[in-house]
């Protein structure tokens, strides 16, 4: 079993759909979790990052994660065709351990 | 603000050739950093990362090497490169924090 499971889609959405991202894991000692953003031939961006269970909003993007589920989604709301890309899950022990595990990342289009 | 910049953006080697590509950060100090590869299909695979000036660790044993003469610059070479070496470079850094901030990435295509 990978550490990091992501489905790599391609999801396509028309303009305005809720989008949603997941991504399983099977080690329980992560603690941080990430959602990076990566447009066609361009180096992955930061959107969230959350610390151990719970929701985190940021405008019309939401981070959830569910340890007990090993289990963590990644909300759009009022898709855009600007958010347009591969979505990349990651995550990471901590406690001094600085090295991310990445999905392999869901291609998003969002259709105008 | 703290920028990462790598280069070449793009490179066509052929086979056996050497290979030296160049990250660099500005404006944070002693930051980790971090050399990955982005094949089609197959994700991000850590190569490298140095917390330090002259400290490098290896993920994944190859013909690569990673060296960091100075405290803002990571460097990613190899003697003679093969086929399999072609993919996007991504040069990263973190701070303080945990979170990795990428750069623009190195296209290489090795013929």
């Amino acid at each position: 079993q990978k550490e990091v499971e992501q489905d790599p889609g391609p999801l396509s959405v028309p303009e305005g759909a809720i989008v949603s991202l997941n991504c399983t894991y099977s080690n329980s000692a992560f603690q941080y979790f990430m959602w990076y953003r990566q447009y066609s031939r361009k180096g992955p961006e930061l959107l969230m990052y959350t610390y151990s269970s719970g929701n985190k909003e940021d405008g019309r993007f939401t981070a959830q994660v569910d340890k007990s589920s090993k289990y963590i989604s990644l909300f759009i709301r009022d898709s855009q065709p600007s958010d347009s890309a591969t979505y990349l899950c990651a995550m990471m022990k901590g406690g001094g351990s600085e090295k991310l595990v990445f999905g392999k990342g869901t291609k998003l289009t969002v259709n105008p | 603000s703290q920028t990462i910049h790598q280069w070449p953006a793009t490179l066509v080697q052929p086979v056996g050739s050497p290979l030296s590509l160049e990250c660099t950060v500005e404006g944070t100090s002693n930051p980790n950093l971090y050399w990955y590869r982005q094949a089609a299909g197959r994700g991000l695979q850590l190569l490298f990362y140095s917390v330090g000036i002259g400290q490098i660790s290896s993920e994944v044993p190859q013909n690569l090497s990673a060296s960091r003469p100075q405290d803002r610059q990571f460097i990613l070479s190899s003697k003679k490169l093969l086929l399999s070496d072609s993919g996007f470079y991504l040069c990263a850094w973190s701070g303080t924090s945990f979170t990795q901030f990428f750069g623009p990435g190195t296209r290489l295509t090795v013929l």
